[in-house]
């Protein structure tokens, strides 16, 4: 099983600009989620998603969209990109709370 | 408001040494409790979880942890502790009431080996 997959896995951007970071998942799992890791700073919901067409946000949401069309996908919207979104961006999927999550292993992104 | 906490942000124990990496909780419902580790450049691995079974819950890689409903506690233990064990520990919680299940980190603690 691939488990969940993200792509890229590197990316530097320039101010202003957007990109799309993927992520897509073959466990049929409802629950899927992004985070963002900042040293030292544990890891920080953005926004999750119970099942496809439905989608909320986390705890740092600005600067950010998604969009979940199927139950596989789940791709993250940066839309001019700042120097403050510069991050380890991590998806995750779960089947439901009391099975934990399953991580992707992670898009590094530097916003010069 | 529901949190974890780890105390540490880092933690060096000799090879062979007993390893402790701490976490507290606070909820006002049942939580379930998680750790997972996470090598470097990689995305983090479940190591164990609590979810309202046996307190004292065996994980993977030797690791175990108890969870102590009076000291609001979830500490992750090894007995002896190996090279390989070298990389970063999170806590995280969520809560049965918790909104569609989403984890709450601690902050992390790095574990460093010492030969």
């Amino acid at each position: 099983n691939a488990g969940v997959t993200q792509t890229p896995k590197f990316r530097i951007l320039k101010i202003g600009q957007s990109m799309t970071l993927q992520c897509a998942q073959d466990m049929n799992h409802n629950y899927m989620y992004w985070y963002r890791q900042d040293p030292g700073m544990g890891l920080k919901l953005i926004y999750y998603s119970v099942g496809a067409g439905i989608t909320d946000k986390g705890e740092v949401p600005n600067g950010y969209n998604v969009s979940r069309s199927t139950t596989e996908d789940f791709p993250l919207r940066l839309e001019l990109a700042a120097p403050s979104q510069t991050s380890v961006y991590f998806c995750a999927s779960s089947r439901d709370r009391a099975y934990g999550y399953t991580f992707g292993s992670g898009t590094r992104l530097t916003v010069v | 408001a529901q949190s974890v906490t780890q105390l540490g942000s880092h933690v060096s124990v000799s090879e062979g040494a007993l390893v402790l990496l701490r976490c507290n909780y606070s909820s006002s419902v049942p939580p379930y409790l998680f750790w997972y580790v996470q090598y470097p450049n990689q995305g983090l691995q479940l190591l164990l979880k609590y979810t309202s079974a046996a307190t004292l819950v065996k994980g993977i890689n030797g690791f175990e942890a108890e969870f102590k409903k009076s000291e609001t506690s979830f500490h992750l233990t090894k007995p002896s502790a190996h090279m390989s064990d070298a990389a970063e520990y999170f806590c995280a919680v969520t809560f049965s009431g918790g909104s569609q299940g989403n984890l709450i980190f601690g902050k992390g603690t790095k574990l460093s080996v010492k030969p």
